[in-house]
């Protein structure tokens, strides 16, 4: 079984600051994606950005860029320039590749709360 | 873009009574659906995978008595809770996949807005 863990419960950071959100995991998998959701109070989730495992080229979407280190089991989400709207919790997710066209659902880890104040 | 989206929004029900969620994809057919329970300031947890057309793939926990679920359609899966307690309280969460766009090229996993149940 996969394990998803983030160890930030909370982090709080200054608006245009930037700040990098830990997440670890353990798999036997060699292959496997790895997502960053955003969840605001609407509840509704986000998806912030994606890696595939077998890409050795780390992700970024605009703000968003992951450090992706597979033999560290480590895949760190910063925000870069930090907005008022980036305020949400903020879950990292793992999920198995697709076997026989199948597809299965997604391993969370507990989520970190970033609160960026104006 | 493919929408998942789950109804009620919002249910309150009395201990002893079931109660209905449902998860329509709007605009592709999901052969495969997953049903997600978030506590309070918590995660979200996998409770079962819905495939259509056969029977749930529960997680290890999950009370398959208790969480009914059926995927009778291709653009619908329900659960169900039955005898509810407080407990039971909680935010239900849907998600699917759009089988229509290969993974690698693009996210193809839609969620619900979410069903808060809370149980008198």
């Amino acid at each position: 079984a996969q394990t998803v863990t983030q160890s930030q419960p909370e982090m709080s950071v200054q608006e245009a600051e930037t700040v990098t959100l830990s997440c670890t995991y353990d798999t036997s998998e060699n292959n496997y994606y790895l997502f960053w959701y955003k969840q605001p109070p609407s509840r509704q989730m986000i998806l912030v950005i994606r890696q595939e495992a077998y890409k050795q080229q780390n992700a970024t979407e605009n703000r968003f860029s992951v450090n992706f280190q597979k033999a560290a089991k480590s895949f760190s989400l910063k925000i870069s320039d930090s907005q008022l709207g980036d305020t949400a919790m903020y879950f990292c997710a793992f999920m198995k590749p697709e076997r026989g066209g199948g597809a299965d659902g997604l391993t969370f880890g507990k989520g970190t709360h970033l609160i960026i104040q104006p | 873009g493919a929408v998942v989206s789950q109804h009620p929004s919002w249910v309150i029900c009395k201990s002893g009574t079931s109660v209905k969620i449902e998860c329509r994809s709007l605009d592709f057919q999901a052969t495969t659906m997953f049903w997600y329970r978030q506590f309070p300031k918590q995660s979200l947890m996998l409770m079962a995978t819905s495939n259509e057309g056969s029977k749930a793939t529960y997680e290890q926990g999950v009370e398959k008595d208790k969480f009914l679920i059926n995927h009778a359609s291709l653009t619908l899966s329900t659960l169900t809770v039955t005898s509810a307690h407080p407990e039971d309280s909680s935010f239900y969460i849907c998600s699917a996949r759009d089988p229509r766009v290969r993974f690698f090229s693009g996210n193809t996993i839609y969620f619900g807005e979410g069903s808060w149940l809370t149980v008198v």
